[in-house]
């Protein structure tokens, strides 16, 4: 059980376009989703905190206009990268609250991205 | 704020050998601790945790105790496998949100 999925599991796109990546929960319902962004051999930065039917509550410096996020049901979390750059592409990864648990979170398999 | 620190990496043992991969915490409060390992190419999975102090969380033969007065949870496998070479990660929790240490590269060679 606690199964996250993400997709695509991996993107290219070109400079200036736009990515939308999406997070599952599979088997629970998750009221609070987490995105993350992970760089080559280093740890794991928390983006933005995602709560479904509000706003995500975004970590300080991450441009909110950049890294559009939805939370639209219980099951589902999207992350838009906008205006996509080379220095956009990274690995990022989701993760969800199983509802009934009190701390621990569920990671998806993670996105790469890559800007050309 | 919250921190997490673990020992560098990376870190190359041969198959059978003891590890010990050192994790040190500073928070407010009494947070949960976590260990998480990720494969290669895969996502990271939640290998165990501890909510309270002289917890004790285990599995798969790792093992990692809460103490509080030296504020560490450092991970433990008696006898490693090549299958266990991943990346680490010790984090806390705070509030919902978990801060993650900067991860520990362990290769096991047979």
């Amino acid at each position: 059980g606690a199964v996250v999925s993400q997709h695509p599991s991996w993107v290219i796109c070109k400079s200036g376009t736009s990515v939308k990546i999406e997070c599952r929960s599979l088997d629970f319902q998750a009221t609070t989703m987490f995105w993350y962004r992970q760089f080559p051999k280093q740890s794991l930065m928390l983006m933005a905190t995602s709560n479904e039917g509000s706003k995500a509550t975004y970590e300080q410096g991450v441009e909110k206009d950049k890294f559009l996020i939805n939370h639209a049901s219980l099951t589902l979390s999207t992350l838009t990268v906008t205006s996509a750059h080379p220095e956009d592409s990274s690995f990022y990864i989701c993760s969800a609250y199983l509802r009934t648990s009190t701390d621990t979170q569920y990671f998806g398999p993670g996105t790469r991205l890559t800007v050309l | 704020g919250n921190s997490v620190t673990q020992m560098e990496g990376p870190v190359t043992l041969s198959e059978e050998a003891f590890l010990t991969i050192n994790c040190t915490y500073t928070a407010t409060g009494y947070p949960s601790l976590f260990w998480y390992v990720q494969y290669p190419g895969e996502g990271l999975q939640l290998l165990l945790k501890a909510t309270k102090a002289d917890d004790k969380g285990s599995n798969k033969g790792f093992e990692a105790t809460y103490r509080k007065e030296t504020t560490s949870f450092h991970l433990e496998k008696g006898s490693v496998q090549v299958s266990d070479s991943a990346v680490y990660f010790c984090a806390l929790s705070d509030q919902w949100k978990l801060v993650f240490g900067q991860g520990t590269r362990l290769t096991i060679n047979p």
